[in-house]
């Protein structure tokens, strides 16, 4: 069945510093969207893309689609102590249920 | 407030004992979902619902059982079936089509001892 695969599975960083995080999929996906879960907590919807090519703009986080629907991305700018959590992306191919990638765990430093 | 409740945030249960994990959402949305989720394993489904009375299967079924006689109500039950059942379960629902975020209960950390 579909896979959506993340890397880096973790990345530390200092306060101030760029964080990105990728997601592929083995098919092309009708949609991808992203999820962040602090620590302790659960996951929280924060956009979809669903447009060849498209990028969406959330503050500090750039939010890119492929070409050939099959990647995604994930930019902050300037991380903040705020910015800790994990980054789950979630592809929909031809089922009607959410596959998630394992997540991108990020650590922020002061 | 709208949302999504799970409960009991923790629960213990002795090996060989069924569970029920309980989750009521007031969203009104069709979809429910449950989700199972390991250190660093992601998200992986269990069952999935997008109507009142139909679920189907999803990656990790085994040794789990749903029901949805409700729209509100989506309650997992953990069997003594299923062989590794610790775990952190979450809900979640959805307008019903595969183009809507979900929205997420704040789980269930499930310990069989």
């Amino acid at each position: 069945g579909q896979q959506v695969m993340q890397i880096p599975q973790y990345q530390h960083v200092q306060e101030g510093e760029d964080f990105t995080t990728y997601c592929n999929s083995s098919t092309t996906l009708s949609n991808i969207q992203w999820y962040k879960q602090r620590p302790g907590g659960h996951p929280v919807f924060l956009i979809q893309l669903v447009k060849s090519g498209e990028v969406k703009k959330q503050k500090r986080l750039t939010f890119q689609f492929g070409e050939a629907k099959k990647n995604s991305s994930l930019h902050i700018t300037a991380t903040q102590t705020t910015d800790v959590g994990t980054y789950f992306c979630a592809g929909s191919g031809s089922g009607y249920a959410l596959n998630f990638g394992k997540g991108t765990s990020l650590l922020v430093t002061p | 407030d709208g949302g999504i409740t799970q409960s009991p945030k923790y629960l213990f249960r002795k090996e060989g004992q069924n569970v029920t994990l309980s989750c009521e959402q007031n969203l009104n949305h069709d979809a429910m979902y449950w989700y199972r989720q390991d250190p660093g394993q992601g998200l992986r489904l269990i069952y999935y619902s997008q109507i009142v009375n139909d679920f189907q299967k999803g990656d990790i079924a085994e040794g789990y059982s749903v029901s949805r006689e409700k729209k509100e109500s989506f309650p997992l039950t953990v069997t003594s079936a299923q062989k590794n059942p610790t775990a952190f379960y979450l809900c979640a629902s959805s307008w019903g089509h595969r183009d809507y975020g979900y929205t997420f209960g704040s789980g269930t950390r499930l310990t069989v001892v």
